[in-house]
């Protein structure tokens, strides 16, 4: 696997499910970040890691809970998640913090029933 | 305010033809402009970049134009082709930054036609 990769691909869920997305980067990087895609909006970073420490929370709801294990593997824990919460959510990586190239991986399609 | 306005929302265009998407935004602390191009089913993958310093950089077919004065920057693609049609993004961000935030316009849906 190169790159950065996502699963699952999809996703369906009910409002009382309790699921993970996972996220793993291969290309050495130190920084990892979870970011929202939906229909209406920008893309919306949702949490940034720097060497597994969380540096940004941009007043995301707490049913999405962020883990950072090491530095090549994110995961998001969704539980108890609202219909307005389906979208694509994408991982992204990149070397440092900053103003550097984020990689993305493919996103995985969320639909919250 | 830390936004990034893009338009168009979309836009149509003849194969050979030049796709214009501009951007504007507020924050005179950016120093950090990317356009990054996304297939269906695929992540955003970055396109080209420019920083303040230069109000030009071309690679290829695609050109950005900066205007620091008037806080706007625009992607030119040049002899468009069908395989450019994509979502295009404009994104801003401060270098060195302590939080990496890159901030994003809404995306640009470009359809080269044949």
């Amino acid at each position: 696997e190169t790159g950065v990769t996502q699963t699952p691909r999809h996703l369906v869920m009910g409002m009382t499910n309790k699921k993970s997305l996972k996220c793993e980067q291969h290309l050495g990087h130190n920084a990892m970040y979870w970011y929202k895609q939906s229909a209406k909006k920008p893309l919306e970073l949702m949490f940034v890691y720097s060497l597994e420490e969380r540096v940004e929370n941009n007043s995301v709801p707490s049913r999405f809970s962020p883990e950072c294990p090491n530095s090549s593997h994110l995961f998001l824990h969704l539980h108890t998640l609202q219909p307005e919460d389906s979208a694509l959510y994408l991982c992204a990586s990149s070397q440092f913090l900053g103003g550097d190239e984020q990689f993305f991986g493919p996103g995985t399609r969320l639909t919250v029933l | 305010q830390q936004q990034v306005k893009q338009s168009p929302q979309s836009l149509i265009v003849q194969k050979g033809g030049i796709s214009i998407i501009n951007c504007a935004y507020e924050n005179t602390a950016f120093d950090y402009f990317p356009w990054y191009q996304q297939f269906p089913g695929k992540g955003p993958a970055l396109l080209i970049a420019i920083r303040p310093d230069v109000s030009e950089k071309k690679e290829g077919r695609f050109t950005i134009s900066f205007n620091k004065s008037a806080k706007q920057f625009s992607l030119h693609i040049m002899d468009s082709q069908p395989g450019d049609s994509a979502t295009y993004f404009c994104a801003a961000s401060m270098e060195g930054g302590s939080q990496g935030n890159l901030i994003f316009g809404k995306g640009t849906k470009l359809s080269v036609k044949p």
